[in-house]
């Protein structure tokens, strides 16, 4: 069994482009979570989502980001028109459920937009 | 809101115990974590402990839990290099709230 697969690992997008970042969650995790940590700092929520469903989003920005949880395939988040400050590394974490006791961390994907 | 506080830095000589604090908001999460994370590398899962439950010990790990003052405390017993890393403190109720993490430096 397979941990969190996040893909790519690294990112360089220049200013303006679009990123797409893929979370694979381990099988037979039906909720996924996404946190965003910038350089030096702890890690922040974005969104939650379960199956074709958002949960949470409470943590997105309000333009350019987006999330998705197909009923088949990875989850992916979605940042368009990249900009500096975007620059960050992004968590996925899976569980089965939303009352399980801990959630699996991908090793992430550190985005630099040049 | 939710919010989880934790002092920024911690230095210790090798061998002797570490005790990384925190403080939460949210009385009603059912559980709080511990997680480690090394430079450039995700994170790990350290250990956890049941808002029901006082002390939680694993190894040289001991998890300390007062409720009623939301602190929470992870000791590090004998202190290795191999344990300087960032410690984050995370409370969860639907979501995972982190702290900021605590740099730990092990000095030989």
């Amino acid at each position: 069994n397979a941990g969190v697969m996040q893909n790519p690992r690294h990112l360089v997008r220049r200013r303006g482009q679009e990123a797409r970042l893929r979370c694979s969650p381990m099988k037979g995790h039906s909720h996924v979570y996404w946190y965003r940590q910038l350089p030096e700092e702890g890690l922040k929520f974005m969104v939650y989502l379960q199956k074709e469903n958002i949960i949470d989003e409470s943590g997105m920005p309000k333009e350019r980001f987006s999330a998705e949880f197909p009923k088949e395939g990875p989850s992916i988040l979605r940042i368009q028109q990249v900009v500096r400050g975007d620059s960050a590394a992004y968590f996925c974490a899976s569980s089965p459920d939303s009352l399980n006791t801990e959630a699996f961390f991908g090793q992430g994907t550190r985005l630099t937009v040049v | 809101g939710e919010d989880v506080e934790q002092s920024l830095f911690l230095s210790v000589r090798e061998g002797d115990s570490s005790v990384i604090n925190c403080t939460y908001t949210d009385s009603s999460s059912t559980y709080l974590y511990w997680y480690k994370q090394e430079p450039g590398a995700g994170l790990q899962l350290l250990t956890y402990i049941f808002s029901n439950m006082d002390m939680k010990q694993d190894q040289r790990l001991t998890v300390l839990l007062n409720k009623k003052d939301k602190h929470l405390s992870l000791r590090i017993a004998d202190t290795q290099t191999g344990d300087s890393a960032i410690y984050f403190c995370a409370e969860k109720g639907q979501n995972f709230v982190f702290g900021p993490g605590t740099r730990l430096s092990v000095l030989p």
